[in-house]
């Protein structure tokens, strides 16, 4: 079981430079998520999608783009990256039910030079 | 505005020895709390969680979470930790109120334990 598969693990970029930020779930979950994480701030949600089609602000949104391509993708874009956005992305998922938790991807990990 | 707490950054525990990891919950109306682990380079990994009903909660790996209404506490629990239980540990609360969709996570607590 696949679970929730982000790409890539980790990547490098120059400051201005953009790039895409993959994950896909395999659990037909409805909502989907994207987060960074700093050391001593948690996780702090940028953007997150509740259906096929929508997609909203989260907490830190400013800087990134998302796209909700189907219901299995959810892409996070940093259009011209800056140093204060290195950090540790993670993508999750949920079932639209209140009682459910989130599945974890396992990260991407981004420096921004 | 909903939030949760874990007023400490790191836990120290001996092997074989019981442990707690705090967490306080800030909720209008009913919360609907949850707890996950993270190991290096890993993502967050669902532990337990407490909807409703009984106040101890059982979950994965042995954990187990007392929820406390009166002093609005979700503190994780383990009776004899292990070594491998060293880990970043989270507490979260799902929005009910304005939002289901999303989750406010606690800044978590690094647990250490000692052979």
């Amino acid at each position: 079981n696949a679970g929730v598969t982000q790409t890539p693990k980790f990547q490098v970029l120059k400051t201005g430079q953009s790039m895409t930020l993959q994950c896909a779930q395999d659990m037909n979950h409805n909502s989907m998520y994207w987060y960074r994480q700093d050391p001593g701030m948690g996780l702090r949600l940028i953007y997150y999608s509740a259906s096929e089609g929508t997609t909203d602000k989260g907490e830190v949104p400013n800087g990134y783009n998302v796209s909700r391509l189907n219901k299995r993708e959810f892409s996070l874009r940093l259009e011209s990256a800056a140093p204060s956005q290195t950090s540790v992305y993670f993508c999750a998922s949920s079932e639209a039910t209140e009682t459910q938790p989130q599945h974890f991807g396992d990260g991407t990990r981004l420096s921004i030079l | 505005a909903q939030s949760v707490a874990q007023p400490e950054d790191q836990v120290n525990v001996a092997e074989g020895n019981p442990l707690t990891v705090k967490c306080t919950y800030s909720v209008s109306g009913n919360p609907y709390l949850f707890w996950y682990v993270q190991y290096p380079n890993r993502g967050l990994q669902f532990l337990l969680k407490y909807i409703t009903g009984d106040n101890l909660v059982k979950g994965s790996y042995g954990f187990e979470a007392e929820f406390n209404k009166s002093q609005t506490s979700f503190h994780l629990k383990k009776p004899s930790a292990l070594v491998s239980d060293s880990a970043l540990y989270f507490c979260a609360v799902r929005d009910l109120l304005y939002n289901f969709n999303k989750f406010y996570f606690g800044s978590g607590t690094k647990l250490n334990v000692k052979p």
